[in-house]
C-alpha cells in the first residue's frame, strides 16, 4: 500500500537570524538527550548532547536547553547559515546502562535568503 | 580515521526472502546501534550491541536480529521479508568508553522489498 510520509513541521528562518527548534520528550527517566542533524541522502550527524542533570549546554553556534519540569528540549542555532538547512531530530536515551536512543519526529529547517 | 561503513548500500529483495546487512564501526568504537528509517515511522531504534552482547532492543518482531563480532563489526538480519520492511537501515557507533555520547552514523543501506 501507499506509505504516508511523516508531516514534518517546518521552520523557515532568514539567513543570519537565530533559529529555535523545540522538542517534547516522553520519558522522565531518560538520562541524556541529543540533537541530530540530517541532510538529504546522509545519515544523522551528532550536534550536541546534554545530560539530565544539566539545564543548558553550549557548543559552537548552538545551545541546548533542557526543562525537565515540562519535559521540553530546545536547540538554538545562532546566525543561521544556508548550510544549516536540514531535518533536526531530538532524541532521548532510554537505555539505562546501554544505548536505546529514541528519536523524535524531526523538524525541517528552511533557510530563507 | 575512517567513518562508519555499511554494506551493501542498496539492496532489492523479494517478500519472504531474508537479508543480512553489515556495519563496520569506527576503529576503537565498541558500541553499535541499528535504526530503521521510513517516511511513515521516522527513525526507530532496533538494537544496540556492546562487546558482542545485545544491551538494548527496540519494539521490532523477532524477524529482526543482529550480532556483533569480537572486532566490533556488526550484522543485522531480517528474515521472511515483508513489503513494510522497505526502509533505510542505519547503523551508528560510539566509543562507550569515555563520557561522550556522540554517535557516528553510517550512510545507511537502502532496502527495497518487492
Amino acid at each position: 500500500g501507499e506509505s504516508v510520509g511523516l508531516h514534518l513541521p517546518t521552520l523557515s528562518v532568514q539567513e543570519g537570524d537565530n533559529s529555535i527548534i523545540n522538542c517534547a520528550y516522553s520519558n522522565s527517566a531518560s538520562d541524556y538527550f541529543i540533537w541530530y542533524k540530517q541532510e538529504s541522502g546522509k545519515g544523522p550527524q551528532f550536534i550536541i548532547d546534554i545530560r539530565s542533570n544539566m539545564d543548558k549546554r553550549q557548543g559552537q553556534r548552538v545551545t541546548v536547553l533542557l526543562n525537565k519540569t515540562v519535559k521540553h528540549l530546545s536547540l538554538q542555532i545562532a546566525a543561521t547559515q544556508p548550510g544549516d538547512s536540514a531535518v533536526y531530530f531530538c532524541a532521548e536515551n532510554m537505555g539505562g546502562a546501554g544505548d536505546k536512543i529514541i528519536f523524535g519526529k524531526g523538524t525541517r529547517l528552511h533557510i530563507l535568503p | 580515521k575512517a567513518g562508519v561503513t555499511q554494506t551493501p548500500r542498496y539492496l532489492i529483495k523479494t517478500r519472504g526472502q531474508q537479508v543480512t546487512l553489515s556495519c563496520s564501526p569506527i576503529s576503537g568504537h565498541r558500541s553499535v546501534s541499528w535504526y530503521q528509517q521510513t517516511p511513515g515511522q521516522g527513525l526507530q531504534f532496533l538494537f544496540e550491541y556492546f562487546s558482542e552482547t545485545q544491551r538494548n532492543k527496540g519494539n521490532f518482531p523477532g524477524r529482526f536480529s543482529g550480532r556483533q563480532f569480537s572486532n566490533s563489526r556488526s550484522e543485522m538480519n531480517v528474515s521472511t521479508l515483508e513489503l513494510g520492511d522497505s526502509a533505510l537501515y542505519l547503523c551508528a557507533s560510539r566509543s562507550a568508553l569515555d563520557s561522550s555520547y556522540e554517535q557516528y552514523f553510517g550512510p545507511g543501506t537502502r532496502l527495497t522489498v518487492t
